[in-house]
């Protein structure tokens, strides 16, 4: 497909469960980002990645969050002993070059529930 | 209090009318200033990018900003209903990639 591809769609978890969430870039771009969005509010950066390396990853709340990038196209986001407020969409989004003028072309997002 | 101020709405208006949208700031840094569209259930797409001060038109989008303020416009011309979407404003300092954005405000146009 020519857009970011997110995987699962969809979520449930138990709470304490470990739950990884996959994205597909735009074949080509090399700067790849995740947001998380909670109902009626923005997203929310979490990290930013440009090729394989995190370029920046002050957004993650904690250290249950990690993030890797290991060939520089699709990446994956990790989160230990999930939390109820750790419920949220996921959004992942990649840019051509990463450079400030480089529009970000997000995917649909991984809604993830944690009960 | 938050660092990008926008109201949630929701706004609503007949076809045909001319929108306004705003968004405030309290980040002097912010050079960098985006719109999106965000449908239900789907991810943001940019609208509108903007650097700096002034004005940007197209088509019928209109994305002004003024820095003195802090204070950001989107305006949409003829709005129709497939206009009906949450608006996200977004803003980022040089240097960094990372977006800061509004809640977003719902608009509804109806027909």
């Amino acid at each position: 497909g020519a857009g970011v591809s997110q995987t699962p769609s969809n979520k449930v978890t138990e709470k304490g469960k470990y739950v990884e969430l996959r994205c597909d870039p735009i074949s080509g771009h090399t700067a790849l980002y995740w947001y998380r969005q909670s109902l009626g509010q923005g997203p929310e950066f979490l990290i930013y990645f440009q090729g394989t390396g995190a370029a920046d990853d002050s957004g993650l709340p904690n250290d249950r969050f990690f993030a890797v990038r290991p060939e520089g196209s699709v990446s994956t986001l990790k989160i230990q002993r999930t939390e109820r407020g750790d419920s949220a969409v996921y959004l992942c989004a990649s840019s051509a070059t990463g450079g400030t003028n480089s529009p970000l072309h997000f995917g649909n997002g991984t809604r993830l529930t944690v009960t | 209090q938050k660092e990008v101020e926008q109201d949630p709405g929701p706004l609503s208006v007949p076809e045909g009318a001319i929108v306004s949208l705003n968004c405030t700031y309290s980040n002097s840094a912010f050079q960098y200033f985006m719109w999106y569209r965000q449908y239900s259930r789907k991810g943001p797409e940019l609208l509108m990018y903007t650097y700096s001060s002034g004005n940007k038109e197209d088509g019928r989008f209109t994305a002004q900003v003024d820095k003195s303020s802090k204070y950001i416009s989107l305006f949409i011309r003829d709005s129709q209903p497939s206009d009906s979407a949450t608006y996200l404003c977004a803003m980022s300092e040089t240097g960094r990639r990372a977006l800061t954005f509004g809640s977003g405000t719902r608009l509804q146009v109806q027909p």
